[in-house]
């Protein structure tokens, strides 16, 4: 099992519609989350951090952690074409310090 | 407040040779982590250093090394150049505890011929 896992995609979704990432991890004492959007030849940018249980949400953003299933996501309401980039879930596995990447979801917004 | 600043931004080189590159972090953090991306591999975890100190390293061959300055100023080295280092290099600083998040650099794109 990688240590975290995202589906790499492509993930395809219609303007206007919600777009659903989604990221397992290994460790179950891990407390931090986050989640990152790379345009392509652009580096990483921070968009949600969350470490408790539950939604956290910003603007059309929605990060969800359930650390008993070692799950965490990201919802896009109103999905717009800017969204279009790949997206990166990192967490801080065992508590070492350093942010472990998925390999990214490269996401499409269809107009 | 400036953001992470990574020099230079391309670089070229021939297998055989050594490379340095450079991060200067965000006034205020003390932690730099360094990161190689290819596509293939996505994000790999190459060091991390904080107050001067290396803290984490990833797996990566002992032709890759870093510093930190007392100005938490970076730098990372490259030698022995392989066809196989050709990569987004990425530095990110942060204010160094689990949960503060990485805020990256531009990166600097090596391309070994």
């Amino acid at each position: 099992q990688k240590e975290v896992e995202q589906n790499s995609g492509p993930l395809s979704v219609p303007e206007g519609a919600i777009a659903s990432l989604n990221c397992t991890y290994s460790d179950r004492g891990s407390q931090s989350f986050f989640w990152y959007r790379q345009y392509s030849g652009k580096s990483p940018e921070l968009i949600m951090s969350i470490y408790s249980n539950g939604d956290k949400e910003d603007g059309r953003f929605t990060a969800q952690l359930n650390k008993a299933s070692q799950y965490v996501s990201l919802l896009i309401r109103d999905s717009q074409p800017s969204d279009s980039a790949t997206y990166l879930c990192a967490v801080d596995l065992f508590g070492n310090e350093k942010l472990t990447f998925g390999t990214g979801t490269r996401l499409t917004i269809i107009p | 407040k400036a953001g992470v600043t990574q020099t230079p931004r391309y670089l070229i080189k021939t297998r055989g040779q050594q490379v340095t590159l450079s991060c200067s972090p965000i006034s205020g953090h003390r932690s730099v982590s360094w990161y190689q991306q290819t596509p293939g591999q996505g994000l790999q975890f190459l060091f991390e250093y904080f107050s001067e100190t290396q803290r984490n390293k990833g797996n990566f061959p002992g032709r890759f090394s870093g510093r930190q300055f007392s100005n938490s100023r970076s730098e990372m080295n490259v030698s022995t150049l392989e066809l196989g280092d050709s990569a987004l290099y990425l530095c990110a600083s942060s204010f160094g505890r689990g949960e503060s998040p990485l805020h990256f650099g531009n990166g600097t794109r090596l391309t070994v011929t």
